[in-house]
């Protein structure tokens, strides 16, 4: 089974509609990422928590919300969706041992917001 | 201008050729990533690397961190290593890690 899994994989909704995309990994990582990549663009950072009391604006966040409900579970809800956050969602833990970090990725949630 | 730059932005091989995919940024780092996305969209942690060299099979990453340059290389290139690279560096905050700087990817693809 997949470390880091996505719900859903693809989803399509309409201009105002609120969503949520949920993210669950099994690593016991206590860091966990919400990220989203666009076409021609890096992937930017929208939100991270250290642990469940710790949540952090990245450098997006704007338009997006998140909650971590425990250790393993960390949503991302866009309130009202707009157009221009459709894109390509990635959530990720990572594990902090002597100074370095490594990231797990989950598969991506593909969000067409019409 | 972006402060991570990867070159080339696309890449085609033919089976069998030694690829280099080139990374350099702008700031202080702690640590830096090489990442590979899968077509599917999927992404695949390669190297996290702070100095030096390491080698997986087929991939080597090198860091020069006074050039602030990464170059990751696949030797024996295979169609199977078509995917888009991405390069990250990790800002050098201390231990914080509240900012990954990605780069835009360079996409290879190797033909039979």
């Amino acid at each position: 089974d997949a470390d880091v899994t996505q719900t859903p994989r693809n989803r399509i909704t309409k201009t105002g509609k609120r969503i949520m995309l949920e993210c669950s990994q099994t690593k016991g990582h206590d860091r966990m990422y919400w990220y989203r990549q666009d076409p021609g663009l890096g992937l930017r950072l929208i939100y991270y928590s250290f642990d469940v009391k710790d949540i952090n604006k990245g450098e997006i966040s704007d338009g997006y919300s998140v909650s971590r409900q425990a250790q393993a579970k960390f949503s991302l809800s866009l309130e009202s969706a707009i157009p221009n956050q459709t894109a390509l969602y990635f959530c990720a833990t990572s594990d902090f041992r002597g100074g370095l970090e490594t990231q797990y990725f989950g598969p991506g949630t593909r969000l067409l917001v019409l | 201008k972006n402060e991570v730059e990867q070159s080339p932005q696309n890449l085609t091989a033919q089976e069998g050729e030694f690829i280099t995919i080139n990374c350099s940024y702008s700031v202080g780092i702690s640590a830096l990533h090489w990442l590979q996305q899968h077509p599917g969209g999927g992404i695949v942690s390669l190297f996290m690397l702070s100095s030096g060299k390491k080698k997986h099979g087929r991939l080597i990453a090198t860091i020069n961190i006074q050039e602030k340059h990464s170059s990751l290389h696949i030797t024996a290139s295979h169609p199977r290593d078509s995917a888009v690279y991405i390069c990250a560096v990790v800002g050098g905050y201390g231990w914080n890690t509240d900012k990954l700087i990605f780069g835009t990817g360079t996409r290879l693809q190797v033909f039979p």
